[in-house]
């Protein structure tokens, strides 16, 4: 089945600078690739997802890329603020329904004012 | 929209009990996934349903039941509980499969 690797596990960086969250996958037959927000104690939130005929999208601050060919996906977050502090999941959807979405282990992003 | 909702959001069980935990989707949502999420092992996919049919099913124990309703409500059922079975039990919901999934805030389930 899918695997998805997601580093680094902590990022910690100042108010106002970007972030980079990387996740890589094994099938190469998964189209669907979202990242979901959650905060303690709520359930995951969408933020952007992005589908394998893309190679990028952006919405206000938050970017993803995706390289199909490396197999590998990556969130950006610019111009960081402290409501951005959470911890973020990528996934992918290996096609066909089979096992749902598989999920990274996760990204505690903390923002230092 | 009103989004995912979950009842109970919070369970306590004892060994070999059994819960059942519902899920309703957002208006007009006719998919429903449910995962679980332990600090171990991540989220991990349970199972899937669209109009009242399971289209696949996660690698879970079948202690670990659900359906669907046709007016796409959902309930999962765990039987017999195990101490590994504490964990916060989502639920997702989607227009359609293989489309956006949206999360309700879960159920957290513990057992003792």
């Amino acid at each position: 089945g899918e695997n998805v690797e997601q580093h680094p596990s902590t990022l910690s960086v100042q108010e106002g600078d970007s972030a980079v969250i990387k996740c890589t996958y094994s099938d190469s037959a998964s189209n669907y690739f979202p990242w979901y927000k959650q905060e303690l104690g709520k359930g995951p939130q969408l933020i952007i997802d992005i589908r394998s005929n893309v190679g990028e999208k952006k919405d206000q601050r938050i970017a993803v890329t995706l390289n199909k060919t490396a197999k590998h996906f990556s969130l950006h977050i610019t111009e960081t603020q402290p409501e951005d502090s959470a911890v973020y999941f990528c996934a992918a959807d290996p096609g066909g329904g089979a096992d749902g979405l598989t999920f990274g282990k996760g990204t505690h992003l903390i923002i230092q004012p | 929209k009103a989004g995912v909702t979950q009842t109970p959001r919070y369970l306590i069980k004892t060994r070999g009990q059994q819960v059942t935990l519902s899920c309703s989707p957002i208006s007009g949502h006719r998919s429903v996934s449910w995962y679980q999420q332990t600090p171990g092992q991540g989220l991990q996919f349970l199972f899937e349903y669209f109009s009242e049919t399971q289209r696949n099913k996660g690698n879970f124990p079948g202690r670990f039941s659900g359906r669907q309703f046709s007016n796409s409500r959902s309930e999962m059922n765990v039987s017999t509980l195990e101490l590994g079975d504490s964990a916060l039990y989502l639920c997702a919901s989607s227009p359609n499969p293989r489309t956006s999934w949206y999360f309700g805030p879960g159920t957290r389930l513990t057992v003792t």
